[in-house]
């Protein structure tokens, strides 16, 4: 069985104060996997897909990195407007679960000015 | 675009009642789904569907019914609701890059409350 487990729960910032997000995940052979942001009383909107262990992404402040057991979400100088939860996701190879992702409980971050 | 549209947005049920969520997307993706998301729990797939006319049970599917009549619709069906069944259902849908990952697209999510 697919398993994603985030860390930490939530963590709280101050502006400009970069920091880490922790995925880990067990899956039997890894299709993707994928980060989304999630502001309050809104449905989660994709930011990054890795494939494989040592790709990274960018996107603004963002910068996602794979290994073969966990992804790491690292936020270079927050800004207040990064305040979101932080889901991480995967898809396995093969059979049924080919077009299912299985998600972890998410990051709260916080940044305070 | 409106991307994927999710009806209605809040709903209070009683128990034992029945409704329906639509969920309705304008993007021509095959693939749609349907999550719930509680507090502690994540998000939890409750059903799928590959293409229309195909439906198929995720992690969490007791309880509910779904069916995909036509491609752009995606119907969640609670029989007759229970408090467990409190919860907020997030729509989405997919399309496969050339790497055979899902990207997905949400809605806005649906808060169901059921006394």
């Amino acid at each position: 069985e697919d398993q994603v487990t985030q860390s930490p729960e939530a963590l709280r910032l101050q502006e400009g104060e970069s920091s880490s997000l922790n995925c880990s995940y067990t899956v039997s052979g890894l299709r993707g996997l994928f980060w989304y942001r999630q502001d309050p009383g809104k449905g989660p909107e994709f930011l990054f897909t890795l494939y494989s262990a040592g790709e990274e992404k960018e996107k603004e402040r963002l910068k996602a990195t794979l290994t073969k057991k966990e992804s790491f979400l690292h936020i270079t100088a927050p800004k207040p407007e990064d305040s979101a939860t932080y889901l991480c996701a995967v898809q396995a190879r093969g059979g049924g679960s080919n077009y299912k992702l299985t998600f972890g409980k998410g990051t709260l971050l916080t940044v305070n000015p | 675009n409106a991307g994927v549209t999710q009806t209605p947005k809040f709903r209070v049920l009683k128990t034992g009642q029945s409704m329906t969520l639509l969920c309705a997307q304008d993007m021509n993706h095959e693939y749609m789904y349907w999550y719930r998301q509680d507090p502690g729990m994540g998000l939890r797939l409750i059903h799928y569907s590959v293409g229309e006319g195909t439906t198929a049970k995720g992690e969490v599917p007791d309880g509910y019914n779904v069916s995909r009549l036509k491609k752009q619709n995606f119907l969640l069906g609670l029989e007759s609701a229970a408090p467990s069944q409190t919860s907020v259902y997030f729509c989405a849908s997919s399309y496969m890059i050339s790497s055979g990952a899902n990207v997905l697209t949400f809605g806005a999510g649906s808060r169901l409350t059921v006394l």
